[in-house]
């Protein structure tokens, strides 16, 4: 079973609606992270919670909010999608008890979401 | 503005030859580099990383070159092999539990 999963795994939407993309980890790591990939530009990173009561926006968090229910679960709202929000979206976990590796993410399968 | 930078958005190698993938980044700050590798339809999944107290880590076949001066890194991987054939993505930290990606470099390995 895997590690990180990402409901659902592909989501076509049109401009206006709530879309609701939800991660879940078994892997007992309390820093959870959503990123998004367009082509050309990486990985960049929309919100980051290192334990249940911590929310921190990234680089990119206009347009998406987050919610972190449980050490497990982690998920990323956007509340009246766009079509330039169309991506690949990732959510990601990293353990805080590595020490020197605390940086290494694990990241789950990926949402392909498309706004119309 | 993109702190860590991949400029070769593909690479082309045959196989059972070398094949290096190349870093830059710009914050002095980043500590920490780290390589992922992703096939389609999958997460990225972590490869080989290296800490800026060391200008070399070897695993297997893929070894990481960190320049510390030049701001630079590369990946090498030997011998290539088809399954090596994905997207590469280069990342670095400052040690505050977040990452800066690269664009990415797609490795096709030929037979």
């Amino acid at each position: 079973d895997a590690d990180v999963t990402q409901t659902p795994r592909n989501r076509i939407t049109k401009t206006g609606k709530r879309i609701m993309l939800e991660c879940s980890q078994t892997k007992g790591h309390d820093r959870m992270y959503w990123y998004r990939q367009d082509p050309g530009l990486g990985l960049r990173l929309i919100y980051y919670s290192f334990d249940v009561k911590d929310i921190n926006k990234g680089e990119i968090s206009d347009g998406y909010s987050v919610s972190r229910q449980a050490q497990a679960k982690f998920s990323l709202s956007l509340e009246s999608a766009i079509p330039n929000q169309t991506a690949l979206y990732f959510c990601a976990t990293s353990d805080n008890r590595q020490g020197a590796l605390a940086d290494t993410q694990y990241f789950g399968p990926g949402t392909r979401l498309t706004v119309l | 503005d993109q702190q860590v930078k991949q400029n070769s958005p593909s690479l082309s190698v045959q196989e059972g030859r070398i094949s290096i993938l190349n870093c830059d980044y710009t914050n002095s700050m980043f500590d920490y580099f780290l390589w992922y590798k992703k096939y389609p339809a999958e997460g990225p999944t972590f490869l080989i990383s290296i800490s800026s107290i060391k200008d070399k880590n070897e695993d297997g076949r893929f070894t990481v070159f960190l320049n510390k001066s030049a701001k630079h890194l590369s990946l090498h991987i030997v011998p290539s092999q088809p399954g090596d054939s994905a997207v590469y993505f280069c990342a670095a930290s400052s040690h505050d539990y977040k990452l800066s990606f690269g664009a990415g470099t797609t490795v096709t390995v030929r037979a």
